[in-house]
């Protein structure tokens, strides 16, 4: 089954730059789209990345996405990082064998 | 401005049934894809299916096909997810998300509904 590994948690500090990484298993990352969602505790997931690397509105240029067809990986950068980017992040795929939605384990990201 | 407004807290005895509930509006909802996404207690975000409210397509995640039903009824913009007998291990959180298809962007979310089983 297609699956999508992330690392359990980051930590960084405010001010530097994070990028979390989201590796395609049994399938190919590069031939769909992939989104990337922030979740705060308490809260429902937000879209911060949707279409490899894109970005919705009133979300900060901070925010970017890129894709890696070599290593089969995507990748969420955030730059300038702020206390208020603490949260859990997930990237999301499609799996096309099985024509259904998948998500990343999830990265803690600790700022 | 889309909404999408989830039933409130339930809890159910092992064994019961249970149905939950998400309302869109703002948007022409029966040609939008609706998916049920779990987040059991300190695990990631698990997608569980997807329907089309237009004429009710539906997929399951292969872990879950059989034990929850997706059903939608687009005369009153209402999608529903459905257990015929509830396990413990279905206590967690439940999103609906709106989407243009699988493999899309889920752009907006329910507020969660919060499922406890227990004896």
């Amino acid at each position: 089954n297609f699956m999508l590994t992330q690392p359990h948690s980051m930590s960084e500090s405010p001010g530097k730059t994070v990028t979390i990484s989201c590796t395609g298993i049994s399938g190919s990352i590069a031939s769909n789209y992939v989104q990337w969602y922030q979740q705060r505790p308490g809260s429902a997931p937000t879209t911060v990345i949707y279409e490899d690397d894109k970005r919705p509105s009133g979300v900060p240029e901070r925010f970017s996405g890129s894709i890696d067809s070599s290593s089969n990986s995507a990748s969420l950068t955030i730059s300038g990082l702020k206390t208020e980017d603490e949260a859990d992040y997930y990237c999301q795929c499609y799996d096309d064998t099985n024509n259904l939605d998948v998500f990343g384990g999830g990265t803690k990201l600790t700022v | 401005e889309v909404q999408l407004v989830q039933s409130g807290a339930e809890v159910r005895k092992p064994g019961e049934s249970l149905k939950i509930s998400c309302k869109g509006s703002g948007y022409k909802f029966s040609t939008s894809w609706i998916a049920w996404v779990r987040h059991m207690p300190g695990k990631g975000l698990e997608w569980m299916g997807i329907i089309y409210p237009a004429d009710s397509d539906a997929r399951y995640s292969p872990s879950l096909q059989g034990q929850v039903t997706i059903s939608a009824d687009k005369s009153i913009s209402t999608a529903y997810l459905q257990w015929n007998s509830l396990k413990a291990s279905d206590s967690a959180m439940y999103y609906c998300a709106r989407s243009g298809g699988v493999g899309y962007n889920y752009d907006h979310w329910g507020q969660g509904t919060l499922v406890t089983v227990s004896s």
